[in-house]
């Protein structure tokens, strides 16, 4: 089984600072890797993804991630953030060749002026 | 054009009534989710239809069927709802064969009196 771990449940920043948002996962079979964003009333949308290959993932608005394999970790990061980053951030997991995918609890990005 | 629609987007109703819930995506995928979001944001799949056949029956009451009547619609009813139904419901579709990036719709809010 799959299990996924955003350890901040919120984070506060100020404008222009950078930001990393953490999420680690355990698997025992190679996984596909994801980050999405929920902005207020709205459904997800993907940020990024990773597959396979470069382990340094570029996604929208400026974010990347990094797949650390010995870490288990897909770590979601923007180097200055804005006040319309302000969303709730999920990390999700799934296993190669399947259709479940597990969702991590979610990270409150809170963009302050 | 909108991907992925559903229908209502809000829905409030009293304790053991029966309701559904529509979507339909133009994305011409062949699978679609149904996912639950409680009131802390975290997001449980609940289940998946790939080319109308049912592949994901997570641990759902069976008081929730979903129905494909085709591959670009499943709709979600719900019988005899109970207070703890009451949740944003979304519905989402990926490509078939593995797990990829899914597209997911805006979200129902369903609230039960």
């Amino acid at each position: 089984a799959q299990s996924v771990t955003q350890l901040d449940s919120q984070v506060p920043v100020f404008e222009e600072a950078p930001v990393e948002l953490r999420c680690n996962y355990s698997s025992s079979v190679s996984v596909y890797l994801f980050w999405y964003v929920q902005y207020p009333n709205q459904g997800l949308q993907l940020l990024l993804k990773y597959l396979s290959g470069s382990t340094l993932v570029k996604g929208i608005n400026g974010f990347e991630a990094e797949f650390n394999k010995s870490q288990t970790s897909f770590h979601l990061r923007k180097p200055s953030v804005h006040i319309s980053d302000t969303a709730e951030y999920f990390c999700a997991v799934s296993n190669r060749g399947s259709y479940i995918p597990t969702f991590g609890r979610g990270t409150s990005l809170i963009v302050h002026p | 054009d909108t991907a992925v629609s559903q229908t209502p987007k809000y829905l409030v109703t009293q304790m053991g009534n029966d309701k559904s819930i529509k979507c339909e995506q133009n994305l011409g995928h062949d699978t679609m989710y149904w996912y639950k979001q409680d009131s802390k944001k975290f997001l449980k799949i609940m289940f998946s239809y790939n080319n109308k056949e049912l592949i994901i029956n997570e641990t759902v009451p069976n008081r929730f069927s979903p129905k494909s009547p085709d591959k670009a619609h499943l709709n979600l009813h719900i019988n005899s709802l109970e207070l703890g139904d009451s949740a944003v419901y979304f519905c989402a579709s990926g490509l078939a064969g593995s797990f990829d990036e899914q597209y997911f719709g805006p979200g129902t809010r369903l609230t039960v009196t």
